[in-house]
Formats: structure tokens, C-alpha cells, sequence
């Protein structure tokens, strides 16, 4: 089993749709959690982390369910510049990531 | 620009040759991580250093793969007789050393072995 998996996607989604991503992990020691978002050909950066009681920034909320090992983040609102990947990592001491979830905002 | 550095940007080297990869990372960060990354794939864990010790090291990496950080600043990352599988970028990031800390990445290495 990976460390951490994520939805295979691709999501092609019209602008203004509510879209979710679930990721689920192995090590029940890990300790913090992210998402990072990937553009075509770029580094990595951090969208925001994943806190036990949830968390909001605008129209991304991100859920972390210890119990079942799964984190979520929805979008809400998609716009155009919301296509990317999407990359789930969990922190037991070091940083795995899943294979990422590619998102696609058409018009 | 006081981000993470990588050098050389791109690199093209035949089959069997060794490459040697450098990594900068931000100037207070004590953890420095390395990750493979194909098309498609999400970043795949190598290696990482807390300071200049290297604290874990991924089955995936072969004895044909080694990483040092030597003064706890920067780090490199050597491939000896490369394969064409080995052809991919090469990222490097760097993270304070709390568990809740971010972690910042530079532009990679691309590695095209031919």
C-alpha cells in the first residue's frame, strides 16, 4: 500500500463548480498535513496546511479525519486559475506526497 | 532572491555517466529534503537531512544514488552510472524543523539521460 494516495482525476469541471479531493495515508504517526498545488512544469507551493478542526482560506476548505486517515479539500467557486495539480502530503517526519490530482477549469 | 536554488537547471549526460546535483536552501531552514519527480507522478521522497545529518533514505534510492550536506547548508546529490530511468527532475526543497513547517522548493534539476 502507497503512503499516500490520492484520487487518480483527472476533474474536468466548468467554472463556478464545487469540486473535492480525497487523499488517504498509511502512517497513523504522521502529524501534519498539507496541500501543495502544481503548475504545469513548476515547483511545488504550499496551498495551506490541514488542521484537526478543519480550516478555511477563501473557497478552499480543507477536513483531516484522523479515524478513517483521510484528508479532503474542496473548492468551491472554481475559476480558470484554479487548473492545476493538486498534491496531498502528509508529515510523520519527513514529506510524502501522493501522486497529485490533476484539476482542469474550463469556461 | 533568498528562495531554494538548484544547479544546473538542466542536465543532458549519456548512459553510464555520473551527474552531481546542488541544492541551496533557505538560509535557516535545518531541513533539507531531495524528491524524483516523472510526468504525471507527485514528487517521490529520496532522502532528507536534519543539519547535515541525513535522517532517512528511501528504498528506492540505489547505492548508485548518494546525498551529503556536509556543513549543514548546502546539499548535493550525486547519480553514478546513470540510466535512462533515471531521467527525470530532481526537486529540493527545504522546511524549518517543526513538523508544521512548509515546505519551500526550488525550480528543480531536470535530468535527461540519453
Amino acid at each position: 500500500r502507497k503512503e499516500v494516495e490520492q484520487d487518480p482525476g483527472p476533474f474536468n469541471v466548468p467554472e463556478g463548480a464545487t469540486v473535492a479531493f480525497n487523499c488517504t495515508y498509511s502512517n497513523s504517526a504522521s502529524q501534519s498535513f498539507f496541500w501543495y498545488r502544481q503548475d504545469c512544469r513548476k515547483e511545488p507551493k504550499l496551498l495551506m496546511s490541514v488542521y484537526s478542526s478543519g480550516n478555511e482560506d477563501g473557497r478552499f476548505t480543507a477536513q483531516l479525519n484522523r479515524a478513517s486517515q483521510y484528508i479532503s479539500l474542496l473548492i468551491r467557486d472554481s475559476k480558470l486559475s484554479d487548473s492545476a495539480t493538486y498534491l496531498c502530503v502528509v508529515n510523520p517526519n519527513d514529506m510524502r506526497f501522493g501522486a497529485g490530482t490533476r484539476l482542469t477549469v474550463k469556461p | 532572491d533568498t528562495g531554494v536554488s538548484q544547479d544546473p537547471r538542466h542536465k543532458i549526460t549519456k548512459r553510464g555517466q555520473n551527474v552531481t546535483f546542488r541544492c541551496d536552501p533557505i538560509s535557516e531552514h535545518n531541513r533539507l529534503y531531495w524528491y524524483r519527480q516523472t510526468l504525471g507522478q507527485g514528487p517521490e521522497f529520496l532522502t532528507y537531512f536534519q543539519n547535515e545529518a541525513q535522517l532517512e533514505k528511501s528504498r528506492l534510492l540505489s547505492d548508485r544514488f548518494s546525498a551529503e550536506r556536509p556543513k549543514g547548508s548546502f546539499s548535493t546529490l550525486e547519480i553514478q552510472r546513470t540510466e535512462q530511468g533515471d531521467s527525470a527532475m530532481y526537486l529540493c526543497a527545504s522546511s524549518l524543523t517543526s513538523r508544521s513547517s512548509e515546505a519551500f522548493f526550488g525550480q528543480g534539476t531536470r535530468l535527461t539521460v540519453v
